[in-house]
C-alpha cells in the first residue's frame, strides 16, 4: 500500500529563505509526482508535476525534484514571500491503483 | 481549457439532513472524476471515483453516496447526514487514461453537520 509522508509538518520562517519541503513515499512504481498548493479554506492550486522519468521540474521560484528509486521528491522554494504562505500537498498517481495518494502536508509560514 | 466547477461553496446542514453537492467538468469529455475528503487536521482521503457515466467505485464505507448521470457531472449523496460527515470535500479530474497525467480540483465545498 502506497504511503506519503512529508516533512517538516510546520515551517515558520523569515522573508527571503530558502526553504526545502520534504516527501516521500514507500512504492516508486509511480507514473507522477505532483506538488499542490492550499490556501486556507480553498482548493487545490497544481504547482509542478514531475513524470517518473524525469528528475525535475520548474517553474518561476519553484523547482522541484525526484528521485523515483529513493521514494523522495523535494520542493525547493527560493528567496520566500509572505504570499507563499500557505499548505503545500505532495501527491503521487501510483501504477497499481492509478489513484492519487496525498501527503499530510507542510504548513508555511513566512512572516515579513 | 478545462475547468471544474464546484458548488455551494459553503453548507451547514442538521444531523439527519440528505446532502447533495455537485461537480461539473468543462472542455473535456470522458474524464475521471473524483470525490476527496479533508477533515480538520487531516490528509485528502479518496472517497469516490469514476471512469465513466454510471461507474462508480467506493474507497471507503461510509455515509455517502456517488451518482454520475451525466459524462461530465458528478454528484456526492447522503440521505442522512452524520456529525462525522463534516469536513471540506473536493472535486477532481483527470485524463482518462492510466499514464502520466495530472489531477485538477475544483475550490471545494465547506460541510458543517450541526
Amino acid at each position: 500500500k502506497q504511503e506519503v509522508t512529508q516533512i517538516p509538518a510546520a515551517l515558520s520562517v523569515p522573508e527571503g529563505e530558502n526553504l526545502v519541503l520534504n516527501c516521500s513515499f514507500t512504492d516508486s512504481a509511480i507514473y507522477n509526482l505532483q506538488w499542490f498548493r492550499q490556501d486556507p479554506g480553498k482548493g487545490l492550486t497544481s504547482l509542478l508535476l514531475i513524470q517518473s522519468s524525469q528528475r525535475e521540474q520548474t517553474s518561476g521560484r519553484l523547482n522541484a525534484s525526484l528521485d523515483k528509486s529513493s521514494g523522495r521528491s523535494t520542493l525547493y522554494i527560493a528567496a520566500s514571500q509572505p504570499g507563499d504562505s500557505a499548505t503545500y500537498l505532495c501527491a503521487v498517481r501510483s501504477y497499481n491503483t492509478d489513484k492519487l495518494i496525498f501527503g499530510t502536508g507542510t504548513r508555511l509560514q513566512v512572516f515579513p | 481549457s478545462q475547468t471544474i466547477h464546484q458548488w455551494p461553496a459553503t453548507l451547514v446542514q442538521p444531523v439527519g439532513s440528505p446532502l447533495s453537492l455537485e461537480c461539473t467538468v468543462e472542455g473535456t469529455s470522458n474524464p475521471n472524476l473524483y470525490w476527496y475528503r479533508q477533515a480538520a487536521g487531516r490528509g485528502l482521503q479518496l472517497l469516490f471515483y469514476s471512469v465513466g457515466i454510471g461507474q462508480i467505485s467506493s474507497e471507503v464505507p461510509q455515509n455517502l453516496s456517488a451518482s454520475r448521470p451525466q459524462d461530465r457531472q458528478f454528484i456526492l449523496s447522503s440521505k442522512k447526514l452524520l456529525l462525522s460527515d463534516s469536513g471540506f470535500y473536493l472535486c477532481a479530474w483527470s485524463v482518462h487514461l492510466q499514464g502520466p497525467y495530472g489531477y485538477t480540483f475544483g475550490s471545494g465545498t465547506r460541510l458543517t453537520v450541526v
